[in-house]
């Protein structure tokens, strides 16, 4: 089966500018679930959507949001882009909710200027 | 809320040699997952391995295993025979079990480094 895949691998935007990032988790995973890594904050959760549907939301403030299709695959989106926002972002990706094993996508790398 | 904490920023072990990575955790749930990722410089999350905290055998995959101990919330992770692949970050993280959420609370992370 392929991996998690995410496109895109690279970004830069501009700080008040929107961004929109995808995450198609491996064939048959329904719940997805998306981290940001930064090297001040670490390797923080974000949200998890299954069903398309979230199921459970990290602490960040209403400017991250998300969404997934019928078909499992999820968008993240950032609204008015801080500095702060330049980030790694993670996907992972699991058959159900509360298996066992999360897999992980490359991550996109996204700067703000 | 649960915490974990990985006091190693960095470590270093000659390739063939053993170096083992420390992780402790904070929680008030019996049941829980604990997990070892490694990052490459691809940064590309894998995962190393996993322990049921119900289970008190210590998980092995190959190379690598845990010294898990649940009453002093500690779980190390031992790699054997290092190897230049093995250099890396390495993320000690916790699932809870309650329901079924799938949020991972992850550690600060240890930077591996194997020497020649």
């Amino acid at each position: 089966k392929a991996g998690v895949t995410q496109t895109p691998r690279y970004l830069i935007k501009t700080r008040g500018q929107q961004v929109t990032l995808s995450c198609s988790p491996i064939s048959g995973h329904r719940s997805v679930s998306w981290y940001q890594q930064t090297p001040g904050q670490g390797l923080q959760f974000l949200f998890e959507y299954f069903s398309e549907t979230q199921r459970n939301k990290g602490n960040f403030p209403g400017r991250f949001s998300g969404r997934q299709f019928s078909n499992s695959r999820s968008e993240m989106n950032v609204s008015t882009l801080e500095l702060g926002d330049s980030a790694l972002y993670l996907c992972a990706s699991s058959e159900i909710r509360g298996a066992e094993t999360q897999y992980f996508g490359p991550g996109t790398r996204l700067l703000v200027l | 809320a649960q915490t974990v904490t990985q006091s190693q920023p960095e470590m270093s072990v000659q390739e063939a040699e053993t170096v083992t990575l420390s992780c402790t955790y904070d929680t008030s749930e019996s049941d829980y997952y604990l997990f070892w990722y490694k990052q490459p410089p691809s940064r590309q999350m894998i995962l190393v391995i996993r322990q049921e905290a119900y289970k008190q055998q210590n998980a092995t995959e190959n190379r690598f295993s845990v010294n898990f101990q649940k009453a002093a919330k500690s779980f190390s992770l031992k790699i054997s025979d290092s190897q230049l692949g093995d250099a890396a970050m390495y993320f000690c993280a916790y699932r809870s079990f309650i329901g079924t959420a799938s949020k991972l609370t992850f550690g600060t992370g240890t930077r591996l480094q194997v020497t020649l």
